[in-house]
């Protein structure tokens, strides 16, 4: 019943170490995206899972960044050897596979703040 | 590839005066659009969206937005500003053709309203 949730709300990491970042989707809804928000690059799209696997990868900005997702539910979002530009606002999405498309609705979760010193 | 114009990275209207935020997409085939709202250190909620069925969409907190193919536009209005609307909002859309239905979003207006 709840909504999408993320953790840690706040992520503060030194430059060169590598974070993990957790989207809980909304029970049911098998499709779930990742975004980021950064004063720079504003609201940017980085990759879509429909299940467990990952057909749209596109807006991954470097191989450091990775992500994976697990039993159609929880999903994991890696990025080695942070710098200082990863610094942003990672939201997590998901959708129900209601036979809408793109009409049906994203449900965001609140995002996870990381701050790369 | 698909892309939203949101006119305006400030707007400040007087609370009880109309809002205008400014949409604009770039395709020669209309796509699905949305407005989300962010309130400070929230997640984006889904505020209306337009899916071909009907070019004036009426959303929530008594916002409304009216398709305007001719224009490429979607702009977001609202009669009556209240303060509790000062937030962030962004325009996006979705392109049909791409089957991850992926949100590309506008750089987003904030809105600050004046008592």
């Amino acid at each position: 019943g709840a909504g999408v949730s993320q953790s840690p709300s706040n992520k503060v990491t030194e430059k060169g170490k590598d974070v993990e970042l957790r989207c809980d989707p909304i029970s049911g809804h098998t499709a779930l995206y990742w975004y980021r928000q950064s004063l720079g690059q504003g609201l940017e799209f980085l990759i879509y899972f429909q299940g467990n696997s990952a057909p749209d990868k596109s807006g991954l900005p470097s191989d450091r960044f990775s992500a994976e997702r697990t039993g159609g539910s929880v999903s994991t979002l890696t990025i080695q050897r942070t710098q200082q530009e990863d610094s942003a606002v990672y939201l997590c999405a998901s959708r129900s596979l209601g036979g809408g498309g793109a009409t049906d609705t994203q449900y965001f979760g609140p995002g996870t703040r990381l701050t790369v010193l | 590839a698909q892309s939203v114009t949101q006119l305006g990275s400030h707007v400040s209207v007087s609370e009880g005066a109309l809002v205008l935020l400014r949409c604009n997409y770039s395709s020669s085939v209309p796509p699905y659009l949305f407005w989300y709202v962010q309130y400070p250190n929230q997640g984006l909620q889904l505020l209306l969206k337009y899916t071909s069925a009907a070019t004036l969409v009426k959303g929530i907190n008594g916002f409304e937005a009216e398709f305007k193919k001719s224009e490429t536009s979607f702009h977001l209005t609202k009669p009556s500003a209240h303060m509790s609307d000062a937030a962030e909002y962004f325009c996006a859309v979705s392109d049909l053709k791409d089957s991850s239905y992926k949100l590309i979003f506008g750089s987003g207006t904030r809105l600050l309203v004046r008592p």
